[in-house]
């Protein structure tokens, strides 16, 4: 069965300092990667997707990256972290086109102090 | 115009009522309608998916679809304490990407 990791689960990190979120998926092959980012009380905001190895959608400009170094990996980084990044990224796969359905990870709360 | 629309609530109900949640979407070219849970704290996790026109059944979860009027619902029957969390909709579309686009979510209360 399919499974997907992300981690760590919370973080807490000064402004102007970098960040890695890593996420990976175990059980299938060649999966769509988003990331996703829910400020307190609020609904999910799509950042990235990948759809292939090398392949990033940004959805919203920022002082984000993502990146997708293997089939099953998928990076959200930044240089310098904002207050404003402060917020819960999730990780999410699916399979195929249309007609499928998205899994998430955990969630990483991230605190930027 | 939000791309999908919910109305955030809370939305109280009593316990063994039945709970209602609405979604509407703007891009009729929308194919694929999803329903989450997401409890406090916690990732959202999948209740039910719907792809026609209609009604589909899962347990105490009915999902309805009707894409002339560009409207998804969520129906829980005999609902719980433990159904209290934020229902989010979320959309996928034939626009030639594979984005699934979520709404703001309702928050339902379900009163012992």
């Amino acid at each position: 069965s399919q499974t997907i990791h992300q981690w760590p689960a919370t973080l807490v990190q000064p402004v102007g300092s970098p960040l890695s979120l890593e996420c990976t998926v175990e059980g299938t092959s060649n999966p769509n990667l988003y990331w996703y980012r829910q400020a307190a009380g609020r609904g999910l905001q799509l950042l990235f997707y990948s759809v292939g190895i090398g392949q990033i959608s940004s959805e919203v400009p920022q002082n984000l990256s993502a990146s997708r170094p293997q089939d099953r990996q998928f990076i959200l980084s930044s240089k310098k972290l904002l207050l404003s990044d402060s917020g819960f990224y999730l990780c999410a796969w699916s399979v195929g086109l249309l007609y499928t359905e998205a899994f998430f990870g955990q969630g990483t709360r991230l605190t930027v102090v | 115009q939000k791309e999908v629309e919910q109305n955030s609530g809370p939305l109280s109900v009593p316990e063994g009522a039945i709970a209602s949640l609405n979604c509407t979407y703007s891009d009729r070219g929308s194919q694929s309608f999803f329903w989450y849970r997401q409890y406090s704290g916690k990732s959202p996790e999948l209740i039910m998916s719907i792809y026609s026109n209609g009604d589909k059944e899962d347990g105490r979860f009915t999902a309805q679809l009707n894409k002339a009027s560009q409207y998804v619902s969520l129906l829980i029957r005999d609902s719980q304490p433990s159904d209290s969390a934020t229902y989010l909709c979320a959309v996928n579309t034939i626009s030639g990407t594979y984005k699934y686009i979520f709404g703001t979510g309702t928050r339902l209360k379900v009163l012992a």
